[in-house]
């Protein structure tokens, strides 16, 4: 069974343009969840997705949306982007959600740098 | 959401045994004791959970302390592949979502 899969693997960008990353969960899997990973804040939670709908949602400003599509696949997207938001941006997927003893699996991440 | 206190690092030889504390004297009921890792530039894969019980699976054990108020994380024999961050978390049995903290990482001498 394919792992999660995210694209791109990397990106630049310019502050102030916008960006939209894509993760494809495993097959059968339900629930999408994001995360941020910097150097200085650890790996916060973004928000989750099930059956194209989200479920939870961290401490980000309103420019971090994100949607799922009948498929599960999700995208997540970041407008008007600052320098802060260089980060590695990951997904992670389970069969379901509100399963607190399942176990998530992670996509290797998308490294996004914003010059 | 209960918070867990780890070491900032630690170090074992290899082929010796690791045991990795975690503090969660916060811990609710319903909080699952999980252990994730991440290892250099790879997102965190999961190594083994647990409610009350010591439990045991191919990758590592879980010693949970007869109070929930702490639990230990059990490599029986380090490799130099076990180097990375280990990250103690507890979740909630309703909750997908995981608040990772600090988490510890493990260097391992050959």
């Amino acid at each position: 069974k394919a792992g999660v899969t995210q694209t791109p693997r990397y990106l630049i960008k310019t502050r102030g343009q916008q960006v939209t990353l894509s993760c494809s969960p495993i097959s059968g899997h339900r629930s999408v969840s994001w995360y941020q990973q910097t150097p200085g804040q650890g790996l916060q939670f973004l928000f989750e997705y099930f059956s194209e709908t989200q479920r939870n949602k961290g401490n980000f400003p309103g420019r971090f949306s994100g949607r799922q599509f009948s498929n599960s696949r999700s995208e997540m997207n970041v407008s008007t982007l600052e320098l802060g938001d260089s980060a590695l941006y990951l997904c992670a997927s389970s069969p379901l959600p509100g399963m607190g003893t399942d176990t998530q699996y992670f996509g290797p991440g998308t490294r996004l740098t914003v010059l | 959401d209960a918070k867990t206190t780890q070491p900032n690092s630690m170090e074992s030889n290899e082929e010796e045994p690791v045991h990795l504390p975690c503090n969660h004297s916060t811990i609710s009921g319903t909080d699952y004791i999980h252990w994730y890792r991440q290892l250099p530039s790879q997102g965190p894969e999961y190594v083994i959970h647990g409610l009350t019980s010591n439990v045991n699976n191919r990758m590592a054990s879980l010693a949970i302390a007869e109070d929930r108020k702490s639990s230990t994380l059990i490599l029986h024999r380090a490799t130099l592949r076990d180097a990375a961050v280990y990250y103690c978390i507890l979740r909630d049995v309703r909750d997908d979502k995981i608040i990772f903290g600090k988490g510890t990482r493990l260097h391992i001498l050959p």
